[in-house]
C-alpha cells in the first residue's frame, strides 16, 4: 500500500522569499505524484503532476517539483512567494488499481502562511 | 477547463435527517469520487464510481450511500445524519490518475 508524508504541518515565509515544501512517499513501483493547493473554504486545485520522464516538473502559478527516486521525495518549490500563495498544500501519490482506476493517497497537508 | 460543481457550499441539517449532496462534472469523466476532509485527518475516500450505476466503497463508507444514474452526476446520501458527519465534503472526477475537485460542501449536523 502506498503512503505519503508531509513532515511540515505549518510553514511561514516572507513575501518574496523562496519556498520548498517537502513530500516523501512510500510505494514499491514508480508512482504517479501530485501536488494540490487548497485556498480557505475552497476545493483542491491541481498544481502539477509527475507520471514519467523529466524528473523536474513545471506547474501552474510558478511552482515546480522534482521527483527524486533515491530519496522517495517529490518536493514542491517556488523561487519567490506571493501573498496569494498562502493556502494549504497537499501531496498525493497514485497507483493503478485496475483497468482505468487509480487509487490516490493524500498527505495531511502543509499550511503556508506568507508574511508581508 | 474541467468544471466540477457541488449543489451547496454550506448546509445545516438536524440529526436524523436524510441528506443529499449533489455533484456534477462537465468533462465526460468516467470516474467520480466523494471525500470528506477533517482537520488533522486529511482527505478520506468515502465512495467512488467508475461508471453509471457502478459504485465502490472507499475507506470510510459507513453511514453513507451513493447514487450514479447519469455519467455526469454523482450523489452522496447520508441516510440518517449524525453529528460526527459534520465535515467538509469534496467531490472529484478524474481523467486517468488526475483528480479534479469541486469547491466543497461544508455540512454541519446539529
Amino acid at each position: 500500500a502506498q503512503s505519503v508524508t508531509q513532515p511540515d504541518i505549518h510553514i511561514t515565509v516572507s513575501e518574496g522569499a523562496s519556498l520548498e515544501l517537502r513530500c516523501n512517499y512510500s510505494y514499491g513501483a514508480t508512482p504517479y505524484l501530485f501536488w494540490y493547493v487548497q485556498s480557505p473554504g475552497q476545493g483542491l486545485q491541481l498544481l502539477l503532476k509527475y507520471f514519467s520522464g523529466d524528473t523536474l516538473v513545471q506547474g501552474i502559478k510558478g511552482f515546480e517539483a522534482e521527483f527524486k527516486r533515491s530519496q522517495s521525495s517529490f518536493n514542491l518549490r517556488k523561487p519567490s512567494v506571493h501573498w496569494s500563495d498562502a493556502a494549504e498544500y497537499f501531496c498525493a501519490v497514485g497507483a493503478r488499481s485496475g483497468g482505468s482506476n487509480y487509487k490516490l493517497t493524500f498527505g495531511k497537508g502543509t499550511l503556508l502562511t506568507v508574511n508581508p | 477547463d474541467v468544471k466540477v460543481t457541488q449543489s451547496s457550499r454550506y448546509l445545516v441539517k438536524r440529526t436524523g435527517e436524510k441528506v443529499f449532496l449533489e455533484c456534477v462534472q462537465d468533462m465526460d469523466h468516467e470516474n467520480m469520487f466523494w471525500y470528506r476532509q477533517d482537520p488533522g485527518l486529511g482527505l478520506r475516500l468515502i465512495y467512488f464510481s467508475y461508471d453509471v450505476k457502478m459504485k465502490e466503497k472507499g475507506d470510510i463508507p459507513e453511514g453513507y450511500s451513493v447514487s450514479r444514474e447519469k455519467k455526469e452526476r454523482f450523489s452522496l446520501i447520508l441516510e440518517s445524519a449524525s453529528t460526527n458527519q459534520t465535515s467538509m465534503y469534496l467531490c472529484a472526477s478524474s481523467l486517468q490518475a488526475s483528480r479534479y475537485f469541486g469547491p466543497g460542501t461544508r455540512l454541519t449536523v446539529t
